[in-house]
């Protein structure tokens, strides 16, 4: 068990560009979660899979935003034509459904959009 | 809609001294409260949890939190703050509902005094 892997840390790029971040659910989990966190606040609920089935997204995920869970594994989560308001921390989280509440988040990817 | 309140975004404590954090909650169903910690550029870490049960709530590095349903209230304390505890704090609520997505509050920033 290595945890939440979240790829990449980091990610700086320019108004109107596509970015994709990955993350790595713990292997037995069978939920995961995003989440959007701005400076001086606390995370906000963006989507949440279970299994390969996205089954809720908040208000805050709009059009230009869009994520997937393939085979019910691995997840990404795709920014198209970034805005400087898309800056944030991107964080996942993933737990198994009935485990008692065993939420574990990953590090994060701060996006930087310039 | 469930709703989290953090009273003071800032709180400064003496090494030694009692850490008391503050959280408030709103739900119209019978919630599961947390606090997690955050550290500069990390992801959140779980402190300690309550679902049902005992109301006080022992986590790690000797926190805890009891559940005051009356006061709708899951404060957080320490007896004895050590510098290594200064990082910000979130407390967050999630219903038994199907989704069990976490709602944060803004969190407060920890800072300890030598």
């Amino acid at each position: 068990d290595t945890g939440v892997s979240q790829d990449p840390r980091h990610k700086i790029t320019k108004r109107g560009q596509n970015v994709t971040f990955r993350c790595d659910p713990i292997s037995e989990h069978n939920r995961l979660y995003w989440y959007r966190q701005t400076l001086g606040q606390g995370p906000e609920f963006l989507t949440y899979f279970q299994n390969e089935a996205q089954l809720e997204k908040s208000r805050l995920l709009s059009d230009r935003f869009s994520a997937e869970r393939p085979k019910g594994s691995f997840s990404t989560l795709e920014i198209q034509r970034t805005e400087q308001g898309d800056s944030a921390m991107y964080l996942c989280a993933s737990t198994l459904i009935d485990s008692n509440y065993g939420y574990t988040f990953g590090s994060g990817t701060r996006l930087t959009v310039v | 809609a469930q709703s989290v309140t953090q009273l003071g975004s800032h709180v400064s404590v003496s090494e030694g001294a009692l850490v008391l954090l503050r959280c408030n909650y709103s739900s119209s169903v019978p919630p599961y409260l947390f606090w997690y910690v955050q550290y500069p550029n990390q992801g959140l870490q779980l402190l300690l949890k309550y679902t049902t049960g005992a109301t006080l709530v022992k986590g790690i590095n000797g926190f805890e939190a009891e559940f005051k349903k009356s006061e709708t209230s899951f404060h957080l304390t320490k007896p004895s703050a050590h510098m290594s505890d200064a990082a910000e704090y979130f407390c967050a609520v999630s219903d038994a509902g199907s989704a069990r997505q976490l709602t944060f509050g803004s969190g407060t920033q920890l800072t300890v005094l030598p």
